[in-house]
């Protein structure tokens, strides 16, 4: 996706904590989105954040913004085999219809 | 509710070839998108349109058409198939001005072109 880049894959163990980075470029961005995509199917919203907010928690969930570099990432706690995935991060940009994906990260957890 | 909707799962077409990929969704939603996803590239926006009748280009609309003629019914058309064209096709859909509300994604169709 155009302006929103993602490191590829990311490998952890299970029980461990996973942090998933994403940089964007467009200053206007409103809202930031992580999604997760199961084998098979399609995107799924985990989490949002406003780009006003520092951070957001939910649940095993913690999104972290970072407006001045630009830097989202979501960190997902005690990480079990269910969350192998690939999370996608997202920016829909203010007053218009568009939704920027990246390029996903294939996350693997390791029993 | 069966949400977003897209049909077949599954083609293999000729090069040359032509077919449509049918969108449907139940949620009254006024924006609805096809995205193409590639290994290593994400999502990127094929078409887009904001409500019956009109349509829009995205980032990547060379080689395909589109047509909203009814409100719930987003059709992507490919009139002579690439392989280039090889790809999982995802239609999304969401609300008009909620832009806290997320894109509501169908399971995808998977398309090859030989």
């Amino acid at each position: 996706g155009e302006d929103v880049e993602q490191s590829l894959f990311l490998s952890v163990r299970e029980g461990d904590s996973s942090v998933i980075n994403c940089t964007y470029t467009d200053s206007s961005s409103t809202y930031l989105y992580w999604y997760k995509q199961e084998p098979g199917a399609g995107l799924q919203l985990l989490t949002y954040i406003f780009s006003n907010m520092d951070m957001k928690q939910d649940q095993r969930l913690t999104v972290l913004l970072n407006k001045k570099d630009k830097h989202l990432s979501l960190r997902i706690a005690d990480t079990q085999t269910g969350d192998s995935a690939i999370y996608f991060c997202a920016e829909s940009r203010g007053g218009t219809y568009k939704y920027i994906f990246g390029t996903g990260t294939r996350l693997k957890v390791l029993a | 509710n069966a949400g977003v909707t897209q049909t077949p799962k599954f083609r293999v077409l000729k090069t040359g070839q032509s077919m449509t990929l049918l969108c449907a969704q139940d949620m009254n939603h006024e924006y609805m998108y096809w995205y193409r996803q590639d290994p290593g590239m994400g999502l990127r926006l094929i078409h887009y349109s904001v409500g019956e009748g009109t349509t829009a280009k995205g980032e990547v609309p060379d080689g395909y058409n589109v047509s909203r003629l009814k409100k719930q019914n987003f059709l992507l058309g490919l009139e002579s198939a690439a392989p280039s064209q090889t790809s999982v096709y995802f239609c999304a859909s969401y609300p008009r001005r909620t832009f806290n509300s997320p894109l509501h994604f169908g399971n995808g169709t998977r398309l090859t072109v030989t």
